[in-house]
């Protein structure tokens, strides 16, 4: 029954493919995220969902192509991996936008060789 | 837009002593200020977060302080245990629902309790 939920958890693969990450909440909030940590452990928003509208989109090269289904799902589709990509990429939601408690998935491993 | 300074990025204290980490944001409109603690492999959790109208908050040994007019804002851990530690980060938003609102991260700090 874990919170918010993102699958795969580790995803090996090759330069150029293209991959998907999921990602669930069922605590009925509104608003969900995607964040990046880079090896050095930096964490940076990457996009943010408002009941399935975007409303956060940090300068991203626009392969990555996040998609809200509805309210409950926030998916990050990447094409053409790069080298570059190789990260933890963190699924958050929380109740609203307005400043609440963001609550963060296990994070999925990303390694591009 | 927002931006968020950590100090220290590394910090070794001695099982039982306490442990300061201090963040400065830029955006005087910030309001909303989270702390959270991401142990290896893990995700980051939410340990103690303040809001702008009070300038400190404790819970049992995390307290967290918050200076507006200059500022900055601090986590005090006492009596630390080896279990706290992990990589710790402070973060500030704006607090409001809007574009502008995002919570940015400071670069975290590694806390190694020693034993």
């Amino acid at each position: 029954d874990t919170a918010v939920s993102q699958t795969p958890k580790y995803l090996v693969t090759q330069m150029g493919n293209d991959k998907s990450i999921k990602c669930e909440q069922n605590l009925g909030h509104d608003t969900m995220y995607w964040y990046k940590q880079d090896s050095k452990k930096f964490l940076k928003i990457m996009f943010s969902y408002n009941n399935k509208e975007l409303i956060i989109n940090e300068t991203v090269p626009n392969r990555f192509s996040p998609k809200s289904p509805d309210k409950a799902h926030l998916n990050l589709h990447i094409n053409s991996l790069e080298l570059g990509d190789s990260a933890v990429y963190f699924c958050a939601s929380s109740q609203d936008d307005s400043g609440n408690t963001i609550y963060f998935g296990e994070g999925s491993w990303l390694t591009v060789v | 837009g927002e931006n968020v300074e950590q100090h220290p990025s590394t910090l070794s204290v001695q099982e039982g002593d306490s442990a300061v980490i201090k963040c400065t944001y830029s955006d005087s409109a910030s309001n909303y200020f989270p702390w959270y603690k991401q142990e290896l492999g893990k995700r980051p959790q939410l340990i103690i977060d303040i809001r702008s109208n009070v300038g400190e908050k404790k819970d049992q040994r995390i307290a967290v302080t918050l200076n507006k007019t200059a500022k900055h804002f601090s986590l005090h851990i006492t009596e630390t245990q080896p279990e706290d530690s992990a990589v710790y980060f402070c973060a500030a938003s704006l607090g409001y629902g809007g574009a502008t609102n995002k919570l940015i991260f400071g670069t975290g700090t590694l806390l190694a309790v020693q034993p």
